[in-house]
């Protein structure tokens, strides 16, 4: 049991370049996330997916694009990287999200650093 | 908008003393309140968490406790210890977007032994 898996863990980028962060999680979870961190700032919300097939955006969605591809997988795109982009991205998972539920837990990823130049 | 406000952003104690970090939230709605605990190099992991129907909650050295009027929550950890070096973050959940959580900068908490 894996739990939250992400890669990479490292990637240097110029900037204008393109990538995408993978996120996969084995525990059945509906909902993911993407955060990212920076020194200071906590953990900001990027986008996240509800349940399969919905995606919104967070606190921070420009610049980034996302796919909930099935619902293990949810990946990040940065189409253009800029150097504002450089962080420790984390990829979560919970159970589900509703009014009724509250939020549940989060399990996080081991997070992947990127640097852009 | 939804805020999450952490204070302090650094916090320095001595072994076996008492560490408070206090959280405040904007929505009044909100009702999960969960404390995360990250070292050095590491990925968040839950420590606790309280929901909106109870004021307080225990777990060995760790407690939280809750004031929907005043609208902040605080995690209290007694008889520290060096291992609880680490940044905490607090988080609340808001109902725009099905109850997402927003999580407050950070606390850096150190032990010294």
């Amino acid at each position: 049991n894996a739990g939250v898996t992400q890669t990479p863990k490292f990637q240097v980028l110029k900037t204008g370049q393109s990538m995408t962060l993978q996120c996969a999680q084995d525990m059945n979870h509906n909902s993911m996330y993407w955060y990212r961190q920076d020194p200071g700032m906590g953990l900001r919300l990027i986008y996240y997916s509800a349940s399969e097939g919905t995606t919104d955006k967070g606190e921070v969605p420009n610049g980034y694009n996302v796919s909930r591809l099935n619902k293990r997988e949810f990946s990040l795109r940065l189409e253009s990287a800029a150097p504002s982009q450089t962080s420790v991205y984390f990829c979560a998972s919970s159970f589900r999200q509703g009014a009724l539920s509250g939020a549940n837990v989060l399990t996080f990823g081991a997070g992947s650093r990127l640097t852009v130049l | 908008g939804e805020n999450v406000e952490q204070h302090p952003s650094t916090l320095s104690v001595q072994e076996g003393d008492s560490a408070v970090i206090k959280c405040t939230y904007s929505d009044s709605a909100s009702n999960y309140f969960p404390w995360y605990k990250q070292e050095l190099g590491k990925r968040p992991q839950l420590i606790i968490d309280i929901r909106s129907n109870v004021g307080e909650k225990k777990d060995q050295r760790i407690a939280v406790t809750l004031n929907k009027t005043a609208k902040h929550f605080s995690l209290h950890i007694t008889e520290t210890q060096p291992e609880d070096s680490a940044v905490y973050l607090c988080a609340a959940s808001f109902r725009g977007g099905g109850n997402k959580l927003v999580f407050g900068a950070g606390t850096i908490l150190r032990v010294k032994s």
